[in-house]
């Protein structure tokens, strides 16, 4: 059965410095994924994705990284700031008709 | 930009009772999602629908059924609700699959009270 987690992973870091929020997923079928920001009382945001055929993409202070031989992604965040702060999700498309899968989700605080 | 909008932000509601949480979105997409979203366990799928009148059930749609009779409209309904079923509602929208950018983009969500 699925293990309850009452509580998210936590990535503390302080302002100014890099940040890297991990996710693995499951399926190695998945051929797209999706970074997403959940800030408190509001639903997610897109971040950035990235497809199968690709190891790495960036965008604006943000990066993802793609392993697809351990079925791993990285969102790596340049210049922490404090509107930074939110909860990280990574989602997987299982093919079709593009359903996203969700993980947990990774809750990134920022301090000064 | 797009726009998914929920119709309600919060909702309190009696066990037993029907519930409708209704989601409508303006970009023409086809797809739509319902999400439930509880502390510790991110967001799970219950329902989406890839064109009007079509759905597939997601990872746990029991208690759940849903109803998609316009594209831009996409309703959840709760047939019985129970105290379990309280959490945090959220809907969504993207472009099928013949579409180069297929991310989702979520509504602000609703955050549902069984008592």
């Amino acid at each position: 059965g699925e293990s309850v987690g009452l509580h998210l992973p936590t990535l503390s870091v302080q302002e100014g410095d890099n940040s890297i929020i991990n996710c693995a997923y499951s399926n190695s079928a998945s051929d797209y994924f999706i970074w997403y920001k959940q800030e408190s009382g509001k639903g997610p945001q897109f971040i950035i994705d990235i497809r199968s055929n690709m190891d790495k993409r960036q965008g604006q202070r943000v990066t993802v990284l793609l392993n697809k031989t351990v079925k791993h992604l990285s969102l790596q965040i340049a210049a922490t700031q404090p509107g930074d702060s939110a909860v990280y999700f990574c989602a997987e498309n299982r093919g079709g008709y593009n359903k996203l899968i969700f993980g947990a989700g990774t809750r990134l605080a920022v301090h000064p | 930009d797009v726009k998914v909008t929920q119709s309600s932000r919060y909702l309190v509601k009696r066990t037993g009772e029907k519930v409708f949480l209704e989601c409508v979105q303006d970009m023409d997409h086809e797809n739509m999602f319902w999400y439930r979203q509880d502390p510790g366990l991110g967001l799970r799928l219950i329902y989406f629908s890839y064109d009007v009148k079509m759905k597939e059930k997601g990872d746990i749609p029991e208690g759940y059924s849903v109803s998609r009779e316009k594209k831009e409209r996409f309703s959840l309904i709760l047939e019985s609700a129970s105290t379990n079923q309280t959490s945090m509602y959220l809907c969504a929208s993207s472009f099928g699959t013949d579409r180069l950018n297929t991310e989702a983009f979520f509504g602000q969500g609703t955050r549902l009270t069984v008592v």
